[in-house]
C-alpha cells in the first residue's frame, strides 16, 4: 500500500479480555516496528521485525504482549488479559531494506475500561 | 542507553514567527528523524537528517553528529504547524528509533 495502515483505529476492551491489533506496512518493506505511546509522552519501543522473525522483542513489557509477522507482510500484536494501563496509542512503522529511515501509521488507540 | 533531550518543551508563537527546536543525543547515532505529530496523532515524516542540513519549503533542519545535536527550523509559522513535534534517533548498535518527550507548538493566527 501507499502508506503503513493500521487497524482498528480505536478499540475500547473491558479489562481481562483479549486484543488484537493489526498492522499493514508498506508495501515491499522487510522491517516492522511496534511502538506505544502514552499520553504526553514520545513512541516507546516494543518489537522489531526483520522479515517473518521477531529481532528484538526487548520492549514488551511481559509475556502479555505478544507480535506476529507469519508471512513478512501484516503484523498482529496481541494483548492478552488486558490491563487499563495497557491504554495507549500503538503504532506501527516499517522502512525498507538498507533504509533506517522509518514510516508510521495513524495508531490504534487502545482503551481499556 | 541512548537518551535525547528535546527543548524547548512548550513553545508559543503569533502567526508568522520563527522557530527553533533543538534535539541533543548522548551517543553517535545512524539514523535521526524529526516527525511532527498532528491532532489526529499520526506521526509525520519531516526529515531523515543523520548528518548535515536539508531544506523542505519554510521547514529546514541541520544535524551536528560530532556534536550530537540537531535543530529544526520553522519559518513564517502558520496555524497548521501547531502539534508536537518529536526527534528520534537510533544508535548505530541498536535497532529501533528512540523518541526524545517532543515540543509542544501552539502557533496562534
Amino acid at each position: 500500500g501507499a502508506g503503513v495502515s493500521q487497524t482498528p483505529s480505536n478499540k475500547v476492551t473491558e479489562k481481562g479480555k483479549y486484543v488484537e491489533l493489526r498492522c499493514d506496512p508498506i508495501s515491499g518493506h522487510t522491517a516492522l516496528y511496534w511502538y506505544r505511546q502514552s499520553l504526553g509522552q514520545g513512541p516507546e519501543f516494543l518489537i522489531y521485525f526483520q522479515g517473518t522473525g521477531a529481532a528484538d522483542d526487548s520492549g514488551l513489557p511481559n509475556d502479555r504482549f505478544f507480535a506476529v509477522r507469519p508471512e513478512g507482510s501484516v503484523s498482529t500484536l496481541k494483548i492478552q488479559r488486558t490491563e487499563r494501563g495497557d491504554s495507549a496509542v500503538y503504532l506501527c512503522a516499517s522502512s525498507s531494506t538498507g533504509s533506517t529511515e522509518a514510516f508510521f501509521g495513524q495508531g490504534t488507540r487502545l482503551t481499556v475500561v | 542507553g541512548i537518551q535525547v533531550e528535546q527543548s524547548p518543551p512548550d513553545l508559543i508563537l503569533q502567526e508568522g514567527a520563527n522557530s527553533t527546536l533543538r534535539c541533543n543525543f548522548s551517543d553517535s547515532v545512524n539514523n535521526l528523524q524529526w516527525f511532527h505529530q498532528n491532532p489526529w496523532g499520526q506521526l509525520i515524516n519531516l526529515f531523515y537528517i543523520p548528518s548535515g542540513t536539508k531544506q523542505n519549503g519554510r521547514l529546514s533542519a541541520t544535524t551536528v553528529a560530532t556534536e550530537r545535536y540537531s535543530l529544526l527550523y520553522i519559518s513564517s509559522s502558520q496555524t497548521t504547524d501547531s502539534g508536537v513535534y518529536f526527534c528520534a534517533v537510533e544508535h548505530p548498535a541498536g535497532t529501533a528509533l528512540i523518541f526524545g518527550k517532543g515540543t509542544t507548538l501552539s502557533v496562534s493566527s
